[in-house]
């Protein structure tokens, strides 16, 4: 079964510094990876998906993550924090596009210091 | 509708209560989908519809849980019995293009006292 584990439940970088968040899957199969972020008291809004093609994914709000097969890791970037990018992020995976459910880690809380 | 809309947004209900919550997909989206989030954790698959059927419930913890889509459009899911433990946010889902797509509401908070 797959599975999915983010490292670092919290996560704190001051405005304008690197957001780096780690994401690292398990699958028996190729997979596709999402992120999805959530702000306070909303549902989730998808930031990005890898299904296959190319392995660096761009996303909204400049986020951008890279699939990493030899690591099994799908860790999402952004070169500058801002202040709205505070929330939490959810990286997930599915085996398979027919099997239309999603497997979440834990999360990850991220704060911006300004 | 603009988006997938989910009533209501909060319920509070005594243990032993039967609870219903609602969600009403993007119009047009042949695929709903219901999860559970407990405090702290990230979604958790319950079940999800194509049309009316229930194409994978295999998420439902056990019978007290059960949900429906008769008409291929809003659905409901029904909660037996709450328990302290069904205490969650509910988040509802639907898609036309099937993982490639969601889209999520907001959630309904269910607290059992």
């Amino acid at each position: 079964a797959q599975s999915v584990t983010q490292l670092g439940s919290h996560v704190s970088v001051s405005e304008g510094a690197l957001v780096l968040l780690r994401c690292n899957y398990s699958s028996s199969v190729p997979p596709y990876l999402f992120w999805y972020v959530q702000y306070p008291n909303q549902g989730l809004q998808l930031l990005l998906k890898y299904t296959s093609a190319a392995t660096l994914v761009k996303g909204i709000n400049g986020f951008e993550a890279e699939f990493k097969k030899s690591e099994t890791s799908f860790h999402l970037t952004k070169p500058s924090a801002h202040m709205s990018d505070a929330a939490e992020y959810f990286c997930a995976v599915s085996d398979e596009e027919g099997a239309q459910k999603l497997v979440f880690g834990q999360g990850t809380r991220l704060t911006i210091n300004p | 509708g603009a988006g997938v809309s989910q009533t209501p947004s909060n319920k509070v209900t005594e243990k032993g209560k039967y609870v219903e919550l609602r969600c009403d997909p993007i119009s047009g989206h042949t695929a709903l989908y219901w999860y559970r989030q407990s405090l702290g954790q990230g979604p958790e698959f319950l079940i999800y519809f194509q049309g009316t059927g229930a194409a994978d419930d295999s998420g439902l913890p056990n019978d007290r849980f059960f949900a429906v889509r008769p008409e291929g459009s809003v659905s409901t899911l029904k909660i037996q019995r709450t328990e302290r433990g069904d205490s969650a946010v509910y988040l509802c889902a639907s898609s036309l293009t099937g993982l490639r797509g969601y889209t999520f509401g907001s959630g309904t908070r269910l607290t059992v006292v």
